[in-house]
């Protein structure tokens, strides 16, 4: 079955420092690829996605870009703020799965210090 | 913006009590999903359903079941609550589509004492 997996956290950072956070993923279809984010108290919110090979999402000046040939897609940052302390999770959803069903990486915890 | 309400931020239960939890969203999305979240266990998925009446059970519908008698409204019940799933319980949406992201609500955080 289709899976994802996460760089295990916590990461802590300094202020202005480049974040990565590795994604890797297996799937028997063409899935979609997302990055959630998750702010303390509160729901899931769609950060970025792609939806074919090579196609990048970007948002917030966050990052990825959808690799089939390795399977990955990596969540990058050039300088990260404390506003960006929170939970990522890395998702996929295949086209072949039955009403539009994701699977969920186990999340990374970012923080972010001044 | 979709949005997707839960109807209690926090809720407090005893142990063999019939609980209600209520998820509403305004998009008109087909697809309604339930999961809980616990520390190092990532999301897992309880139910969803696709369609008015359709349910599917998801990796851990055990104690679990669910109601979606209108498009909007996603209930979750715990039929006799137990100590064990004390968790914060999310709710999410999404229109028909492996490309369609799902849209969150802000959870519930249930406490069985």
């Amino acid at each position: 079955g289709d899976s994802v997996t996460q760089m295990e956290g916590p990461v802590t950072l300094s202020e202005e420092a480049f974040l990565t956070i590795n994604c890797t993923y297996t799937a028997t279809g063409y899935p979609s690829l997302f990055w959630y984010v998750q702010y303390p108290g509160e729901g899931l919110q769609l950060l970025l996605k792609a939806t074919k090979a090579d196609d990048k999402g970007s948002n917030k000046g966050f990052e990825a870009t959808y690799r089939k040939e390795t399977t990955s897609f990596h969540l990058e940052k050039g300088s990260v703020q404390v506003s960006d302390s929170a939970v990522y999770f890395c998702a996929l959803s295949d086209w072949g799965t039955n009403a539009g069903k994701s699977t969920f990486g186990d999340g990374t915890t970012l923080t972010v210090k001044p | 913006d979709v949005k997707v309400t839960q109807s209690s931020r926090y809720l407090v239960k005893r142990t063999g009590e019939k609980v209600f939890l209520e998820c509403v969203q305004d998009m008109d999305h087909e697809n309604m999903f339930w999961y809980r979240q616990d520390p190092g266990l990532g999301l897992r998925l309880i139910y969803f359903s696709y369609d008015v009446k359709m349910k599917e059970k998801g990796d851990i519908p055990e104690g679990y079941s669910v109601s979606r008698e209108k498009k909007e409204r996603f209930s979750l019940i715990l039929e006799s609550a137990s100590t064990n799933q004390t968790s914060m319980y999310l709710c999410a949406s999404s229109s028909t589509g492996g490309n369609q992201p799902q849209h969150f609500g802000d959870g519930t955080r249930l406490s069985i004492l």
